[in-house]
Order: C-alpha cells, then sequence, then structure tokens
C-alpha cells in the first residue's frame, strides 16, 4: 500500500530533550516536506526537501533540523524542544517538487512540558 | 512570505443546503490544491488547480481557480453530513526563491447537521 508514515504518533517529552520524528514513504517520491498545525493558524511548512541531500527551509524553521540521507526517509530533528513546538505534526511527499500534490502522514502529537 | 486568506474559518449548515469556501492572496500561486481533512488523520488531496480559469467537478463539489491565479473557491452542492470535515487550500510557490514552498490558509471547519 502506498503511504507515508511516521514516528511516533503520540510523544510527550521535556524541554530540552533532544527527540525525532521519522517519516517514511514507500512512493518513490522526490519531494518531501514536514508541517506543524496549530489551531486557528492552519498548517505551516518547517522545512522541504527537492530530492536526496537537498533541504529548505519552509516558514518556520527555528528549532528545527532535518537530513534527506535517502530517498524514502526525511527524519525531523528538535535538538532542544521547548513548550512553544508542542503541536501536531505531518510529513508529505509528492512525486515530483513541481507537482505540489502532496500525501500526508498520519501525524505526530507532540507535547513539550 | 506568501499568504492565503481562507473564509470563513466556521460554517455550520443543514444538510441539503449549498456552501461556498473561498481562498485569496495577492500572490500569483503556479497552482492551487485544496484538501480535506477529518480529525486524527492527515489532509486528503481533492483536487489541483493549475490554470487561470479553470473549473473543476468532483460529484457535488465544484472548484475554480481565478483567472489571476490569485484566488480559488470551493463550493458544495446539497451538502450531506458525510462532508464534514477541515477544509485546507494550498498554494504552490510562484517560481524563482519560492519554488518548493507550499502555502496553506487557516482551513475552514465545515459542519453539516442531519
Amino acid at each position: 500500500e502506498a503511504q507515508v508514515t511516521q514516528n511516533p504518533r503520540y510523544l510527550i517529552t521535556v524541554t530540552g530533550k533532544k527527540l525525532t520524528v521519522t517519516c517514511s514513504q514507500n512512493m518513490n517520491h522526490e519531494y518531501m516536506s514536514w508541517y506543524r498545525q496549530d489551531p486557528g493558524l492552519g498548517l505551516r511548512q518547517i522545512y522541504y526537501s527537492m530530492n536526496v541531500e537537498v533541504t529548505d527551509k519552509g516558514d518556520v524553521p527555528e528549532g528545527y533540523k532535518v537530513s534527506r540521507k535517502e530517498k524514502r526517509n526525511f527524519p525531523l530533528i528538535l535538538e532542544s524542544p521547548s513548550p512553544n513546538q508542542t503541536s501536531l505534526y505531518f510529513c508529505a511527499s509528492s512525486l515530483t517538487p513541481f507537482s505540489y500534490e502532496q500525501y500526508f502522514g498520519p501525524g505526530t502529537r507532540l507535547t513539550v512540558t | 512570505t506568501q499568504l492565503l486568506e481562507q473564509s470563513p474559518q466556521f460554517l455550520s449548515i443543514q444538510e441539503g443546503e449549498n456552501l461556498t469556501v473561498y481562498c485569496n492572496s495577492s500572490s500569483v500561486f503556479s497552482s492551487l490544491q485544496w484538501y480535506r481533512q477529518e480529525p486524527g488523520e492527515g489532509p486528503v488531496l481533492l483536487v489541483t488547480v493549475v490554470t487561470g480559469g479553470e473549473v473543476k467537478k468532483l460529484k457535488r463539489l465544484t472548484f475554480q481557480f481565478g483567472d489571476a491565479r490569485k484566488d480559488s473557491s470551493l463550493h458544495i452542492t446539497a451538502a450531506q453530513p458525510g462532508d464534514t470535515g477541515l477544509y485546507l487550500c494550498a498554494g504552490g510557490g510562484a517560481g524563482g526563491t519560492s519554488y518548493g514552498k507550499l502555502t496553506f490558509g487557516q482551513g475552514t471547519i465545515l459542519t453539516v447537521h442531519p
């Protein structure tokens, strides 16, 4: 089944404890992206990747890191999480950077206390 | 930052009524997508519009892209309870330094009562 998977689905952590949210797609998509969703603000893009080893900042990159060493994986890293990073996170992928028709993962709900 | 203003934010209607959701921007987008999201799940793509003035129909849903590619609308005819959900518009970058960026509207929460 074609899909985007994220792990974990739920995470409660404390301020400053490094964490990684994994994202994997099995559709051989070139483009991958991370978003956070907050009430009243919609989805905001954190980082995106046009292809392997190519990443760029979205609208809200502060406090986040990403890497794209393999085509299928695009992990999101929070080196020192803070409470304002409590949010619902989505990973998405699309066949090419030009199509913008994205397939989303199921989401990761992160709480930082 | 390219902004997309979506309206209304909330819509509560009775089954059988018609409704329209708007998505407006001062920026030109190369394409615009509409997604639907249900609680606990990721957004699911409904349609992509690319050409200015384009109209696409998906059963009772009609999507339109403005002539100048700065705005879009979603019209639902004879809404049903199964249409309930969060509707999101999203615009693809206009090229240049914005290429690869995707901007989402704030979303419209639609509730259709039986």
